[in-house]
């Protein structure tokens, strides 16, 4: 079954850690790939997104993620964390020849501790 | 300003009842989608619709019903024979069904089933 998978349900690591959160998935055709987070009481909102070319993109606060097609990885990426990254990630595959459907992964809960 | 709305926040109902939670749009996106939200579980598709008068079943349809009567709106309907429907639900949108288009989300409903 096609599927999206996130490596770590929860994280926990001190400012100015790094973070990288792990994505992969099964899909084997093109994909278009999403990091969304989910901060506490707040919408789900776009980090970023890759849909062709450069295969390392950056998104909002710092983010980044790197697309390796021959490993059907979508790493999510921030080289130093602040307590206000505290959030659950999601890593979210849309394949190009479907009607729209985007794939979600369990997400990643992440806690920044000062 | 241009958004996703849903309503209510919270829902409370008893067992056996029916239950419709809003969904309105105005950024004028053709798709619309919704999805069920549980811990550890990530997003899960319900139902989808990519253009008005028209919706598909997505991973989790059964106990489920939409409409998409105006392009604007997608009303989900938790029936009785939804068997567990206590869940935080999401609606989203997107410009269109193409490849190169991210989805919005709303606030999301919490929905408990006493």
């Amino acid at each position: 079954a096609q599927s999206v998978s996130q490596h770590n349900h929860h994280v926990i690591l001190s400012e100015a850690a790094s973070l990288e959160l792990g994505c992969n998935y099964s899909y084997g055709g093109t994909v278009n790939l999403f990091w969304y987070v989910q901060y506490p009481g707040q919408h789900l909102q776009l980090l970023l997104k890759y849909f062709s070319g450069d295969p390392l993109v950056k998104g909002i606060k710092g983010f980044e993620a790197e697309f390796i097609k021959s490993k059907f990885s979508f790493n999510l990426r921030k080289p130093s964390v602040q307590w206000s990254d505290t959030a659950e990630y999601f890593c979210a595959v849309k394949v190009t020849d479907s009607w729209g459907k985007f794939q979600f992964g369990a997400g990643t809960q992440v806690v920044v501790t000062p | 300003d241009g958004g996703i709305t849903q309503s209510p926040k919270y829902l409370f109902r008893k067992e056996g009842q029916n239950v419709t939670l809003s969904c309105e749009q105005n950024l004028n996106h053709d798709a619309m989608y919704w999805y069920r939200q549980d811990p550890g579980q990530g997003l899960r598709l319900i139902y989808y619709s990519q253009i008005v008068n028209d919706f598909q079943k997505g991973d989790i349809a059964e106990g489920y019903s939409v409409s998409r009567e105006k392009k604007e709106s997608f009303p989900l309907t938790v029936t009785s024979a939804q068997k567990n429907p206590t869940a935080f639900y999401l609606c989203a949108s997107s410009i269109s069904q193409t490849s190169y288009n991210e989805q919005f989300f709303g606030p999301g409903t919490r929905l408990t089933v006493l």
